[in-house]
């Protein structure tokens, strides 16, 4: 079974400050990773995906985040943060095929301070 | 491409009476969806999966009975809260998988339910 772990359910960080979202997997397959943004009362949007490949994923806004097998990490970064960068940012985790279950972490609260 | 719509965006209801949500792959045909639920301020609950022409399969924990989920099309599934009661008040998205662009998945965008 697969299981996604979040630490830091609220980060804080100033306008043009890195940003860093630690996410770590637990997963008896190869996992496939993905990052997802929500705002208020909205669905989710996503950021970034590593399937197969490069293990350093580059997606929307500037977000990349590296797929490290022997950390079982895929951490999401951004060089720069922005305003509109504050949202709620999940990780989640699918076995790729076998269920297709996505699951997900339990979210980081991103706080971009002027 | 790969767009699902999910209606309504907000419903109120009275406690004892059954809501229907809607979730329509708009552009593809969605031979898995999945039902979620996300409380306020946490994270995202696998509820169940559906596939096209077969029974959902619920997650440990949640009540069949209560949330009845049809996938009658490749393009159609439903959540039906039956019964609705205050604690059933939630944020609910519905999920389909993806093959466009490589592997994913893409969401709804939730529906807001109030039972009063």
């Amino acid at each position: 079974a697969q299981s996604v772990t979040q630490l830091g359910s609220h980060v804080s960080v100033s306008e043009g400050a890195l940003v860093l979202l630690r996410c770590n997997y637990s997963s008896s397959v190869p996992p496939y990773l993905f990052w997802y943004v929500q705002y208020p009362n909205q669905g989710l949007q996503l950021l970034l995906k590593y399937t197969t490949g490069a293990t350093l994923v580059k997606g929307i806004n500037g977000f990349e985040a590296e797929f490290k097998k022997s950390e079982t990490s895929f951490h999401l970064t951004k060089p720069s943060a922005h305003m509109s960068d504050a949202a709620e940012y999940f990780c989640a985790v699918s076995d790729g095929g076998a269920t297709n279950k996505l699951i997900f972490g339990t979210g980081t609260l991103l706080a971009v301070q002027p | 491409g790969a767009v699902v719509s999910q209606h309504p965006s907000w419903v109120i209801c009275k406690s004892g009476t059954s809501v229907k949500i809607e979730c329509r792959s708009l552009d593809f045909q969605a031979t898995t969806m999945f039902w979620y639920r996300q409380f306020p301020k946490k994270s995202l609950m696998l509820m169940a999966t559906s596939n096209e022409g077969s029974k959902a399969t619920y997650e440990q924990g949640v009540e069949k009975d209560k949330f009845l989920i049809n996938h009658a099309s490749l393009t159609l599934s439903t959540l039906t809260v039956t019964s609705a009661h205050p604690e059933d008040s939630s944020f609910y998205i519905c999920s389909a998988r993806v093959d466009r662009g490589g592997y994913g998945y893409t969401f709804g965008s939730g529906t807001r339910l109030t039972v009063v």
